[in-house]
C-alpha cells in the first residue's frame, strides 16, 4: 500500500535558524511526492513536488526538498525560518494505483516559529 | 485557493438535517475531488469526479453525496447518515500533467468548516 509518514506532531524553530520538516515514503515504483502547507481556516496550498530527476526540489515561499531513496525520505527545508511560516505542512504522495490521480496525505506537521 | 471557491465558510446543522457544500472552480479542471479533515489525521478522500456525470466513492463515502452535472461545479452533501459530520471539508480540483507523465497536481479551495449543533 502507498502511504507517507510524518513523524513529527510539531516542530518548533526560533526565526533565522533553518528549519526541517520530516516525511518518509512507502511506494511501489517511482514516487510522486508532495508537500502542502495549510494556514489556519484556509485550504491547502501547493509547495512543491518530486518528479523525478534532481533531488533536490525547490518550491514557493524559499521551500526546499530532499528526496532520499536510499532513505525512502522526502523532508521539507527553509534555510533561514519565518514567523510567517508558522503553519500545518502536509506530505503526499500519489497513488500510482489510481486512474485518478487520487493522493494520498501524511497526519500533518504543525510547524511553530518563535521571534 | 485562487480559481476554485467554497461556501459557505462556515456552516451549522442540526442533527438530522441534509446539508449541501458548494465548490466552483473556473480553472477548466476536469476532475475534482472532496476531502474531509479531522485533527490529527491529515485528509481523507470523500468522493471524486474525473468527468461531468461522473463520480466515484473514496476512503469514507458513507453519509454523502455528490453530484456532477457542470464541470464547474461539485456540489457535496452532508446527510443525516454521517454520523459524525462535524469536520473541516476541503474541494480540490486537479490540474492535468503532461500526458502520460503522471505529474499532475491537486489544487484547494478555502474549505467549510461544518459544525453539528
Amino acid at each position: 500500500a502507498q502511504s507517507v509518514a510524518q513523524p513529527e506532531d510539531q516542530v518548533n524553530v526560533a526565526e533565522g535558524n533553518p528549519l526541517t520538516v520530516k516525511c518518509t515514503y512507502s511506494v511501489s515504483g517511482n514516487p510522486y511526492l508532495f508537500w502542502y502547507v495549510q494556514y489556519p481556516n484556509r485550504g491547502l496550498q501547493f509547495l512543491l513536488k518530486y518528479i523525478t530527476g534532481d533531488n533536490l526540489v525547490k518550491g514557493s515561499y524559499g521551500f526546499e526538498a530532499e528526496f532520499n531513496k536510499s532513505q525512502t525520505s522526502f523532508h521539507l527545508k527553509k534555510p533561514s525560518a519565518l514567523v510567517s511560516d508558522s503553519a500545518l505542512y502536509f506530505c503526499a504522495v500519489r497513488d500510482v494505483y489510481s486512474s485518478a490521480s487520487k493522493i494520498i496525505f501524511g497526519s500533518g506537521t504543525r510547524l511553530s516559529i518563535r521571534p | 485557493d485562487g480559481g476554485i471557491t467554497q461556501s459557505p465558510k462556515y456552516l451549522f446543522r442540526k442533527e438530522g438535517q441534509n446539508v449541501t457544500l458548494s465548490c466552483e472552480q473556473n480553472l477548466n479542471h476536469d476532475a475534482m475531488y472532496w476531502y474531509r479533515q479531522d485533527p490529527g489525521q491529515g485528509l481523507r478522500l470523500i468522493y471524486y469526479s474525473q468527468i461531468v456525470n461522473d463520480f466515484q466513492k473514496g476512503d469514507i463515502a458513507e453519509g454523502y453525496s455528490v453530484s456532477r452535472e457542470k464541470k464547474e461545479s461539485f456540489p457535496l452533501t452532508v446527510t443525516s447518515a454521517q454520523k459524525n459530520p462535524t469536520a473541516f471539508y476541503l474541494c480540490a480540483s486537479r490540474k492535468p500533467g503532461l500526458a502520460g507523465d503522471r505529474t499532475d497536481t491537486q489544487y484547494f479551495g478555502p474549505g467549510t468548516r461544518l459544525t453539528v449543533l
